[in-house]
């Protein structure tokens, strides 16, 4: 199956900073996306990036498909973007259905 | 809008007893997904149902098993639990299953 990689595993961030979050996959696929989890467990939806970039206030992502990789880029940090970051790739199996392989996550941890 | 519910929040099971999860998707999505997350680790895909019809299945035993109802909800069934089930399980509703994924609130599960 798909590999998917997540990196950096932890990241702690001062109030303010930005940062860049890297997921790489293992084979084509046909769907990206990032989600934000938060302490009570709800995958939020931060992007759905296939190919190319998207901008959502201070966050922006880049899917570079040929390439398998995806970066999420955090502008001036708030405490309230602490949490896990999960990239999750979409993709079809040998038996035909569609399903996301999730990496491992990175926990940010945003300090004031 | 409601977004996808789950039922109920937290249980609490003894190893050897039947569990049933419920997810409701969004207004007109007719996919629906199911996945387990373990602590530390990203979330697992188990099933997906698609119009009522399983489309694919995850590498769980058959101890799992869902189905899906002409009003696009489903159940997530597991039966004979072990320790190792426990977990938050997460289900996600799509229009057409190969789309951007939503995902529920999550039923966290703990067996004893």
């Amino acid at each position: 199956g798909i590999q998917v990689e997540q990196s950096p595993p932890d990241l702690i961030l001062q109030e303010g900073a930005n940062s860049t979050l890297r997921c790489n996959f293992s084979d084509s696929v046909n769907n990206l996306q990032w989600f934000h989890q938060n302490p009570w467990g709800q995958l939020i939806n931060l992007f759905y990036i296939p190919s190319g970039t998207k901008q959502n206030g201070r966050l922006s992502a880049t899917t570079v498909a040929t390439e398998r990789y995806s970066l999420l880029y955090i502008s001036s940090s708030q405490t309230t973007d602490s949490g896990v970051y999960f990239c999750a790739v979409g993709a079809y199996s040998g038996a035909g259905s569609y399903q996301l392989t999730f990496g491992k996550g990175t926990k940010l941890s945003v300090i004031p | 809008d409601a977004g996808v519910t789950q039922s109920p929040t937290h249980l609490i099971k003894t190893r050897g007893q039947h569990v049933t999860l419920r997810c409701s998707p969004i207004s007109g999505h007719k996919s629906v997904s199911w996945y387990q997350q373990v602590l530390g680790q990203g979330p697992q895909f188990i099933f997906q149902y698609y119009e009522k019809e399983e489309r694919g299945r995850g590498n769980f035993p058959d101890r799992f098993s869902a189905r899906q109802f002409p009003n696009y909800s489903s159940e997530l069934n597991v039966n004979a639990l072990l320790l190792g089930d426990s977990a938050l399980y997460l289900c996600a509703s799509s229009f057409t299953g190969s789309d951007e994924q939503y995902f529920g609130p999550g039923t966290r599960l703990t067996v004893t």
